[in-house]
């Protein structure tokens, strides 16, 4: 069964840095991999989807990178800004045949930004 | 477009009573999911559709059942709701076409579901 963990589970940084915010899957048979902005009592909101073949992707400050054979993916967000604090969900799709066809998701990393 | 749209937004229920979740979806999309997320914990599937009349179990569907009657239309019914089903309700979207890629999933806004 797919397991995703995201680490850490809650990071804290002053405005500018640029961070790394990291997620893990046990199963590297997989589709895709998106990663998700979720805010306090919001929905979810795609930030950026990386095919099994794509080894990364960008939009704006944010790039997702994948290396599916270590079962790795890494959001790098540059220039951090208050507005970015939020929890980030990594979710994969995978090819396990469990039957169901959704995303496995991580429990998150909540994010911080001190202004 | 809209987008994906949930009602009602927040609810409370007694034990044993029964709702129905509204979803709906104006991007033209063949699949859509129902997920739930208890605090602490990832999203979990319950049920997902890959077509009009087309549905199936996800890893938690027990207490829960669905309907796809339409493209647009995906409600989750619950017929005698636990506390245990006391959770944030949550259906998505997407595109599937020919060729084998799966496509983003779009959220809706969720519906929060307290069980007494």
């Amino acid at each position: 069964k797919q397991e995703v963990t995201q680490i850490p589970a809650a990071l804290s940084v002053p405005e500018g840095e640029n961070l790394v915010l990291n997620c893990s899957f046990t199963d590297s048979a997989i589709y895709n991999l998106q990663w998700f902005r979720q805010d306090p009592g919001k929905g979810l909101t795609s930030l950026l989807l990386i095919q099994s073949s794509q080894r990364e992707q960008t939009s704006g400050r944010l790039n997702a990178s994948l290396d599916k054979s270590s079962g790795r993916s890494t959001l790098y967000i540059a220039a951090s800004q208050p507005g970015d604090s939020a929890t980030y969900l990594c979710a994969v799709r995978d090819r396990s045949g469990g039957g169901a066809d959704g995303l496995t998701f991580g429990k998150g990393t909540h994010l911080i930004i001190q202004p | 477009n809209a987008g994906v749209t949930q009602t009602p937004k927040f609810r409370i229920l007694k034990i044993g009573q029964s709702m129905t979740l509204q979803c709906t979806q104006d991007m033209n999309h063949n699949y859509m999911y129902w997920y739930r997320q208890d605090p602490g914990m990832g999203l979990k599937l319950i049920y997902y559709s890959v077509g009009a009349g087309i549905t199936d179990k996800g890893e938690v569907p027990n207490g829960y059942n669905v309907s796809r009657s339409t493209t647009e239309d995906f409600p989750l019914r619950l017929e005698l709701a636990a506390p245990s089903q006391t959770s944030v309700y949550f259906c998505a979207s997407s595109y599937q076409g020919a060729g084998g890629f799966y496509n983003e999933q779009f959220f809706g806004p969720g519906t929060r579901l307290t069980v007494l």
